[in-house]
């Protein structure tokens, strides 16, 4: 079945640091992309998605690049701020359109120190 | 506009009770999902409705989880004779059929605890 693997955490970075979390998947089909956000309080939102390969997803400086090849969506940041303190989930959908779950991973907690 | 939302936030129940836990998915959202997030973990998947009908109900544990849609808009999840196990953060997530890209909105969850 699918699956999604995460960077084990957590992750504790100072301000203005650069930020990866890894993600890499199994699927059998050409699955669409996620990476959603909790932030402390708060429900999952969606951070920024790509729905097929070399797609690159971007929001709040956050990006990420659909791999096929590598089967990975690694998240990336060139500045970390504290308020991106959170924990981020990485996701994949198999269908293209509504109606197909989403497959997690066990999820990052990144603390960014001031 | 309102987004997700879920009630109760927090439930405490006993082991082997009856408990029901509630989801207003935004208006309009056709589809509406069911995920249960344990401690440390990311959520997993339980069931999926399109409109009134349960479109997927692989996740489900067991045969004590049982969800509705009467009406194609309120959903409840209902657990029977629960267990310890089965505490842990249910999220319920709407979205719109025919999206390009499957984007889930999310609740802030239902907590439940079973002593």
């Amino acid at each position: 079945g699918d699956s999604v693997t995460q960077m084990e955490g957590p992750v504790t970075l100072s301000e203005e640091a650069f930020l990866t979390i890894n993600c890499t998947y199994t699927a059998t089909g050409y699955p669409s992309l996620f990476w959603y956000v909790q932030y402390p309080g708060e429900g999952l939102q969606l951070l920024l998605k790509a729905t097929k390969a070399d797609d690159k997803g971007s929001n709040k400086g956050f990006e990420a690049t659909y791999r096929k090849e590598t089967t990975s969506f690694h998240l990336e940041k060139g500045s970390v701020q504290v308020s991106d303190s959170a924990v981020y989930f990485c996701a994949l959908s198999e269908g293209e359109t509504s109606g197909s779950r989403l497959t997690f991973g066990e999820g990052t907690q990144l603390t960014v120190n001031p | 506009g309102a987004g997700v939302s879920q009630t109760p936030s927090n439930k405490v129940t006993e082991k082997g009770k009856y408990v029901e836990l509630r989801c207003d998915p935004i208006s309009g959202h056709t589809a509406l999902y069911w995920y249960r997030q344990s401690l440390g973990q990311g959520p997993e998947f339980l069931i999926y409705f399109q409109g009134t009908g349960a479109a997927d109900d692989s996740g489900l544990p067991n045969d004590r989880f049982f969800a509705v849609r009467p009406e194609g808009s309120v959903s409840t999840l209902k657990i029977q004779r629960t267990e310890r196990g089965d505490s842990a953060v249910y999220l319920c997530a709407s979205s719109i059929r025919g999206a390009t890209s499957n984007e889930q909105f999310f609740g802030p969850g239902t907590r439940l605890t079973v002593l």
